[in-house]
């Protein structure tokens, strides 16, 4: 299928590791990438190819993948890390994108 | 430093038609496949439409398709989303999103601020 799920919401503690999932078939033959969202902002690219990071992303960001599930790790996070998460990939083609239904970081 | 600007949202009629620009710089515009992406109130991500660098083909969500055309201008480093038979649930933000490099397709680095298409009546 193309669907891609993500957990709705998680909550962690400044300095603690937040692993947020993403789970769909399509992930055990596509690339996955991840995006950032804050409050009335555009989304930003975290992390590409399952885990290269762009530039100018903290190392604290990081991703793997298992099969047909990948995880976004954010190791120490920090309170400018609270915000929407969203996992993307794509088909077996590589055409049809699809996005995960996000995922919500609080920072307690 | 790359960056885009879309212009021509607004409140149009269920119905109606709009169209949307996204204008680049600070890369060479000619070069990457360009995108939409929209989030509707309160809500996730969606892929809307690509175009490919040349602009020669297109490709769009099942829930767009047959009404939303995605077009460029490379002499004018412009893209564009022409909308029409809009309905109340294409009401969204849209972005318009770069490619992270001219060999992907669907690595979005750069993304617009976003435009407001709100449909009612």
């Amino acid at each position: 299928s193309y669907d891609l799920t993500q957990p709705p919401s998680m909550s962690v503690s400044p300095g603690q590791t937040a692993r947020i999932t993403c789970s769909g078939d399509a992930l055990a033959n596509q690339y996955t990438h991840w995006y950032h969202q804050k409050p009335g902002q555009a989304p930003v690219l975290v992390m590409y190819k399952d885990k290269e990071r762009p530039s100018g992303i903290p190392e604290r960001f990081s991703g793997s993948t298992s099969g047909t599930s990948v995880t976004l790790t954010v190791s120490g996070v920090q309170a400018e890390d609270e915000g929407d998460y969203y996992c993307q990939s794509s088909d077996s083609h590589g055409t049809h994108v699809i996005f995960g239904g996000g995922t919500k970081l609080t920072v307690l | 430093e790359a960056q885009l600007v879309e212009s021509g949202g607004g409140l149009v009629q269920p119905g109606g038609s709009l169209r949307l620009s996204c204008s680049g710089s600070g890369f060479s515009f000619s070069d990457y496949p360009m995108h939409w992406v929209r989030q509707a109130p309160g809500k996730g991500l969606e892929y809307v439409s690509g175009i490919t660098f040349s602009g020669h083909t297109t490709y769009y969500a099942d829930s767009v398709k047959g009404r939303f055309t995605t077009s460029r201008d490379n002499s004018k480093n412009t893209v564009f989303l022409q909308m029409s038979s809009l309905r109340a649930d294409d009401t969204a933000i849209y972005f318009c999103v770069k490619d992270l490099d001219t060999s992907a397709w669907g690595v979005f680095d750069i993304w617009g601020q976003g435009t407001l298409v709100t449909v009612s009546s």
